[in-house]
C-alpha cells in the first residue's frame, strides 16, 4: 500500500527554467513532509521540508508547496541547474517515527 | 568524516547464508533507522531505534531479519538464511530527537550496503 506516490518517474528541464516535481499522499494524518535528493551510489540527502500547518516553505532556489485538501505537495526549483540532475524523493511522516517515501522522480537538467 | 557510515558497501552472498551489516550514525544522533531500497522504488522503512531501544519494526520485516543497537551508538542488521528476494540496497539513517520529544528533523543517510544474493 503506497501511501506516498510520485507518478512521474522522470522529468527533463532546460537549464534556467523551472522544475516542478509532484507528490501525492493518501494519509491525511501525515504532519510533516520532506524532499530528498539522491545521486547514484550515494544515500539520499535532505533538501527541504514543510510542516502540515504551513502551505509553503522556501529555501533559496527550492520551494515546497503543500495542498492539504488535495493531499498534494510539489517541489519547485528555480532556476534549474545541471547539478540538480538527480533522483528526488518525497517523504511523509506522522509523529516522526516512521517515514514513507515515494518512488522517486529522476530529474535531468539539460545545459 | 562525521557523516553516517555503513559497512560493507557491497556484499555478495549465496542463498541460505547469513549476512550482517553495520551502521555508524552521526555521534550525537539518538535515532537510527534502517531502510531497504530496491530498483525503481523509494526507501522502505524496516525498523528504527531511539538510543538502544528498538521502538518500531515494519510488518514487512520477516523473522529472518534482526537489528540491534546495543550501546545506543552503532547498529547491526542481520539477515539469516538469505533469499534472492533480499537483494537490495540497505540504507541506514540517523537523526536527533529534539527536547520537545518530537523529531521532524532531517534524517542523514549513509551510502548504503548493496546486497546481492546469488
Amino acid at each position: 500500500d503506497q501511501q506516498v506516490k510520485q507518478n512521474s518517474p522522470s522529468l527533463s528541464v532546460q537549464e534556467g527554467r523551472i522544475s516542478i516535481l509532484n507528490c501525492d499522499y493518501t494519509n491525511s494524518m501525515f504532519d510533516y513532509f520532506l524532499w530528498y535528493k539522491k545521486y547514484p551510489a550515494e544515500g539520499p540527502t535532505f533538501l527541504i521540508s514543510i510542516s502540515s500547518i504551513k502551505d509553503k516553505n522556501e529555501d533559496g532556489r527550492f520551494t515546497v508547496f503543500l495542498n492539504k485538501s488535495a493531499k498534494h505537495l510539489s517541489l519547485h526549483i528555480v532556476p534549474s541547474q545541471p547539478g540538480d540532475s538527480a533522483v528526488y524523493f518525497c517523504a511523509a511522516t506522522l509523529t516522526g517515527n516512521q517515514f514513507y517515501f515515494g518512488t522517486g522522480t529522476s530529474l535531468t537538467v539539460i545545459p | 568524516d562525521t557523516g553516517v557510515s555503513q559497512n560493507p558497501r557491497h556484499k555478495i552472498t549465496k542463498r541460505g547464508q547469513n549476512v550482517t551489516f553495520r551502521c555508524d550514525p552521526i555521534s550525537e544522533h539518538n535515532r537510527l533507522y534502517w531502510y531497504r531500497q530496491t530498483l525503481g522504488q523509494g526507501p522502505e522503512f524496516l525498523t528504527y531505534f531511539q538510543n538502544e531501544a528498538q521502538l518500531e519494526k515494519s510488518r514487512l520485516l520477516s523473522d529472518r531479519f534482526s537489528a540491534e543497537r546495543p550501546k545506543g551508538s552503532f547498529s547491526t542488521l542481520e539477515i539469516q538464511r538469505t533469499e534472492q528476494g533480499d537483494s537490495a540496497m540497505y540504507l541506514c539513517a540517523s537523526s536527533l530527537l529534539g527536547d520537545e520529544g518530537r523529531t521532524y528533523n532531517e534524517q542523514f543517510f549513509g551510502p548504503g550496503t548493496r546486497l546481492t544474493v546469488l
